[in-house]
């Protein structure tokens, strides 16, 4: 099967721009998830979406992040401005149950 | 909410040899799983090994295992007949039976030495 899609794999902006990151989950995984990984860290949830409902956005700074999955199936992470500390990896992961949890490849996101 | 802690930011293991990577966990839950995931330079976090936290038995997955002390809450991961593809970050996670999110330790990163 195919994994999950996420691009681009790199950005580099500069602060107080805007940047939009994608995500194709696997086929039929009802479960999104957009993670932060800082460097040296391991990865925050950011939001989790049940179809394209939202299950959980507690952690997602949502003055300057925002996120939505249409249709229940692609998903969009957009960050509106970045600031110099949203320098991260960007993971998007799917799931049906946990034994199904998939994570894409992630989007290097650079903030100068 | 769950913390998981790794407290060993690097390993290093010669090449066949074997290694152990330590983890502890601390949850309120009574049913929970745990993972270890490998995540390489490519970034893609890739799942090493899965323990229901129900079962007494340690997993097992070719040549990694893992020694779960549900009591202790320790989740070790061995790694035996280690390979130059093994080096690479090596994060535990958990997550409850109720929820779906993954609580994740900040990872050891491995070094595997020809």
């Amino acid at each position: 099967e195919a994994g999950v899609a996420q691009s681009p794999r790199y950005k580099i902006i500069e602060k107080r721009q805007s940047v939009a990151f994608w995500c194709n989950p696997i086929s039929g995984h009802a479960t999104l998830y957009w993670y932060q990984q800082i460097l040296g860290q391991g990865p925050k949830l950011l939001i989790q979406f049940q179809n394209n409902g939202v299950v959980d956005d507690s952690q997602l700074p949502k003055d300057r992040f925002s996120a939505e999955r249409l249709k229940g199936v692609d998903s969009t992470l957009k960050i509106q401005p970045a600031k110099l500390e949203d320098s991260a990896v960007y993971l998007c992961a799917s799931s049906t149950y946990r034994v199904g949890y998939t994570f894409g490849s992630g989007t290097r996101l650079t903030v100068v | 909410a769950q913390t998981v802690t790794q407290s060993q930011p690097e390993m290093s293991v010669q090449e066949a040899e074997t290694v152990t990577l330590s983890c502890t966990y601390d949850t309120s839950e009574s049913d929970y799983y745990l993972f270890w995931y490998k995540q390489p330079p490519s970034r893609q976090m890739i799942l090493v090994i899965r323990q229901e936290a129900y079962k007494q038995q340690n997993a097992t997955e070719n040549r990694f295992s893992v020694n779960f002390q549900k009591a202790a809450k320790s989740f070790s991961l061995k790694i035996s007949d280690s390979q130059l593809g093994d080096a690479a970050m090596y994060f535990c996670a958990s997550v409850s039976n109720t929820g779906n999110q993954f609580y994740f330790g900040t990872g050891t990163s491995l070094t595997v030495i020809p």
